[in-house]
């Protein structure tokens, strides 16, 4: 069945740095949803990316499409402590399975 | 819009006896899906409804667990009977339409079974 690979599982990062989460499929997406999960809380819908090579900005947060659409990647830039938690991509198939990754958890040292 | 309302928020129990878990999809919400989370197997998908029909239950782990839709505002998993591995956060989520659409989730439930 399909899989969504998600590294890295965690993520240590000083604040004020950079760093990016990446998701791999093995089978072509629809499209792909990135989630983030606070400690303790639940799952909040960010974005959505639909059409190859998409590139998405909020913020600081930049989201990619891979031109294949097997792959996606999310990009902090200037990290800050709000930024902690846990974030997930999603992919979904022609058929409306949706696959979650099992996520970067991401840790800031102020 | 008050969002998924799932209840209880924690639940303790012994081994043996049955879990209801409940959740509320938010108002207009056609699809409804429980998942639940471990840090070992992290997010899965254990059933869904689109207009409050089972589509697919592929990820209801055994005939201990089942999930009931009788309308469009209510939802109820149940686990007869518990098993400690059976401790985890469940999580309901409703979304409007169908591939793509983005999942609103409630604030869970955790469960621990002793």
């Amino acid at each position: 069945g399909q899989q969504v690979m998600q590294i890295p599982q965690y993520q240590h990062v000083q604040e004020g740095e950079d760093f990016t989460t990446y998701c791999n499929s093995s089978t072509t997406l629809s499209n792909i949803q990135w989630y983030k999960q606070r400690p303790g809380g639940h799952p909040v819908f960010l974005i959505q990316l639909v059409k190859s090579g998409e590139v998405k900005k909020q913020k600081r947060l930049t989201f990619q499409f891979g031109e294949a659409k097997k792959n996606s990647s999310l990009h902090i830039t200037a990290t800050q402590t709000t930024d902690v938690g846990t974030y997930f991509c999603a992919g979904i198939t022609n058929d409306y399975k949706l696959s979650f990754g099992a996520g970067t958890t991401v840790t800031v040292r102020a | 819009d008050a969002g998924v309302i799932q209840s209880p928020r924690h639940e303790v129990t012994e081994m043996g006896q049955e879990v209801t878990l409940r959740c509320k999809p938010i108002s207009g919400h056609d699809y409804l899906f429980w998942y639940r989370q471990t840090m070992m197997r992290g997010l899965e998908l254990l059933i869904y409804f689109n207009n409050n029909v089972p589509i697919d239950d592929s990820g209801m782990p055994e005939d201990r667990f089942s999930a009931k839709m009788p309308n469009a505002s209510f939802s109820t998993l149940k686990i007869q009977p518990s098993e400690p591995r059976d401790s985890a956060v469940y999580f309901c989520a409703s979304s409007l339409g169908a591939s793509g659409s983005p999942l609103h989730f409630g604030n869970g439930t955790r469960l621990t079974v002793t």
